[in-house]
């Protein structure tokens, strides 16, 4: 009965590989979001998408591509992994855009370390 | 750009010791205000959140806090800690401007010893 999922829980790969997370929200929330989490725990908003329609898109190397299938969906993939890319990603949640809706609901997090 | 500063990087209080931790944000619109809890290991939690209304807010696990708009600060307090409580603990603000945003502290690290 987890609220936010993802998975892997655990990623290490090498230098140019490419990967994907994934995660999945069982809430019936409209809005989804994908946050990095650098080595000192600061975290900073991706993506967002509400109603698998993309809303926020910082900057972020094109490398990352979110996709969201569905809108309890939103996975995140990422080409020719950097070193810089070793951090914990997290996924979120919320009822709807903005304002009071935006309580956000937090997954359990992947830690991507690429060697 | 908008920021969230939380000027206490690491405290370290022993149990029933007082607690306050300090946010302050740079955005001088109307915002939505939360703190949220990262225990060792987990996901984050939200603690509390202020939208309108009362500037002194409780949450979970007997925090609270209290919205100064004059001085652009949203600082959490909990009377009396316990070791439990040792988690990272995150400020984040919802500007008007853009309220599909939630703008990060860069987190405190609490740290309490029995």
């Amino acid at each position: 009965d987890t609220a936010v999922s993802q998975t892997p829980k655990y990623l290490v790969t090498q230098m140019g590989n490419d990967k994907s997370i994934k995660c999945e929200q069982n809430l019936g929330h409209d809005t989804m979001y994908w946050y990095k989490q650098d080595s000192k725990k600061f975290l900073k908003i991706m993506f967002s998408y509400n109603n698998k329609e993309l809303i926020i898109n910082e900057t972020v190397p094109n490398r990352f591509s979110p996709k969201s299938p569905d809108k309890a969906h939103l996975n995140l993939h990422i080409n020719s992994l950097e070193l810089g890319d070793s951090a914990v990603y997290f996924c979120a949640s919320s009822q709807r855009r903005g304002g009071p809706y935006n309580e956000q609901f937090f997954g359990p997090g992947t830690r991507l370390t690429v060697l | 750009a908008q920021s969230v500063s939380q000027h206490n990087h690491h405290v370290i209080l022993s149990e029933a010791a007082s607690l306050e931790l300090g946010c302050n944000y740079s955005y001088g619109g109307t915002v939505n205000l939360f703190w949220y809890v990262q225990y060792p290991g987990q996901h984050l939690q939200l603690l509390l959140k202020y939208f309108s209304g009362d500037p002194l807010v409780k949450g979970i696990k007997g925090f609270e806090a209290e919205f100064i708009k004059s001085k652009f600060s949203f600082n959490l307090r909990k009377p009396s800690v316990q070791w439990s409580d040792t988690a990272e603990y995150f400020c984040a603000v919802n500007p008007s401007y853009n309220t599909d945003k939630l703008i990060f502290g860069t987190g405190t690290r609490l740290q309490v010893f029995p």
